[in-house]
């Protein structure tokens, strides 16, 4: 059984510049969780895949967009990058509709300059 | 909206000490509340789920419970150890989403 992955794993953009971030779920899971964590801050939720439909999203502006493919893997897409976009993007797999347990991948550190 | 914080921010204890992280959450409309640790620049590995109808879980040295009426939930470290230096994370989840406090970081001295 492999874990969540995510790549890559650091990536720095200029603001203004469109970034996607990648993640592969555990096998087995069919939902996806995106969420944005600043330096010292807990993570905030992006939006939420469940079997290639979105299934919920937290307050972040249209720029952040996602896709999650018939595997289950997903992409996290960021338009006009700015400096506040600086951070750990973290994606989380689990199976179902209503979440049980969250698996965490290991990040993508974005810097925007 | 479900606001998560967690008290106290950051705690230092000797090694072999018992220690208690505190959750709290304005909603009490959750399914379960679940608790990870963070190392340094690293994503979060999940210790222990508590679905709303559970009052405790345990994991080895790890125990978290849960009070939905009262909106609380703690994890307890028994015998703490240098490797248990992390962050320490709790997450309500509201059913499409987990909301998470800011975290408690933790260190144990040797």
């Amino acid at each position: 059984e492999t874990g969540v992955t995510q790549s890559p794993t650091h990536l720095i953009k200029t603001r203004g510049q469109q970034v996607t971030l990648r993640c592969s779920s555990q096998s087995g899971h069919n939902t996806v969780s995106w969420y944005q964590q600043a330096l010292g801050q807990g993570p905030q939720f992006i939006f939420q895949y469940y079997r290639e439909e979105e299934n919920g999203r937290g307050n972040f502006p249209p720029r952040f967009s996602g896709l999650q493919f018939p595997n289950y893997s997903s992409e996290l897409n960021v338009n006009a990058l700015e400096l506040d976009d600086s951070a750990l993007y973290l994606c989380a797999s689990s199976f179902g509709r209503q979440q049980e347990t969250q698996y965490f991948g290991p990040g993508t550190r974005l810097l925007v300059l | 909206k479900q606001e998560v914080t967690q008290i106290p921010a950051a705690l230092s204890v000797p090694e072999g000490e018992n220690l208690v992280l505190n959750c709290s959450f304005t909603d009490s409309a959750i399914y379960n509340l679940q608790w990870f640790r963070q190392d340094p620049g690293k994503g979060l590995t999940s210790l222990l789920l508590i679905q709303s109808s559970q009052r405790e879980q345990t994991s080895g040295r790890l125990n978290a419970s849960l009070d939905k009426s009262s909106g609380r939930s703690t994890l307890y470290i028994a015998a703490s150890q240098p490797g248990d230096s992390a962050t320490y994370l709790c997450a309500a989840n509201t059913g499409n989403q987990f909301y998470f406090g800011t975290g408690t970081s933790l260190t144990v001295i040797p």
